[in-house]
């Protein structure tokens, strides 16, 4: 059973640094491109970031570029985000994603973790 | 990047059916054929419902199709029924070098 299982969301002040973490299990995780996408309270999904299979391809949404980090260790199976100056319109839940299909191209999300809240506020 | 243009909210009665459109432009939805849905129930995560425009994961029922035409990929449930409500969000490939595009979102109420 594929298994997404996200950490390290918590209250932090704006400006400061935060770094989730999503241990994957069930499946191979090195053959997946992996996401993270949050929700902030009562809004839409939006796409953070995502990395290829063996980390050489990144992409990030505008508003975090220069500010946060996707990265993987495929023999730790795990993925993580690495958010720095953080601000107020950064609070959400944070969800790591993969995609359905091994090797897929199209970027579905077939498998989500639960989410970590992340709050960022004084 | 501009979200995706989805309806804020549809309805139908049980058995009905209903469609929901995805409006992007030709750098995301109307140039590639990698448009997917999702379902969410409140307070739980994401469901992958259809992918690349039209093919269903194992396990969502075929009640769940998907089409696109142009720049406008749509979402129609047939049979509607009460656990089908929910909000349902498409996305998009996106040529700029971005991670991709979600639309805002459609709420689905099912009278």
């Amino acid at each position: 059973e594929v298994q997404l299982v996200e950490s390290g969301g918590g209250l932090v002040q704006p400006g400061g640094s935060l770094r989730l973490s999503c241990a994957a299990s069930g499946f191979t995780f090195s053959s997946y491109w992996m996401s993270w996408v949050r929700q902030a309270p009562g809004k839409g999904l939006e796409w953070v970031a995502n990395i290829k299979q063996d980390g050489s391809e990144k992409y990030y949404v505008d508003s975090v570029k220069g500010r946060f980090t996707i990265s993987r260790d495929n023999a730790k199976n795990s993925l993580y985000l690495q958010m720095n100056s953080l601000r107020a319109e950064d609070t959400a839940v944070y969800y790591c994603a993969s995609t359905y299909r091994s090797y897929s191209s199209s970027w579905e999300m077939g498998y989500w973790g639960q989410g970590t809240l992340v709050t960022v506020s004084s | 990047q501009s979200a995706l243009t989805q309806p804020a909210s549809v309805s139908g009665s049980p058995g009905q059916s209903i469609t929901i459109s995805c409006t992007g432009t030709s750098s995301d939805v109307g140039g590639y054929n990698y448009v997917s849905w999702y379902q969410q129930h409140p307070g739980k995560a994401p469901k992958l419902m259809i992918y690349e425009v039209s093919n269903r994961p194992s396990g969502v029922s075929n009640r769940f199709s998907g089409s696109k035409s142009g720049n406008t990929a749509s979402l129609t449930i047939s049979g509607l029924q009460a656990e089908d409500e929910a909000d349902y969000y498409c996305s998009s490939y996106t040529s700029s070098s971005t991670p991709g595009v979600f639309g805002g979102g459609t709420k689905l109420t099912v009278l």
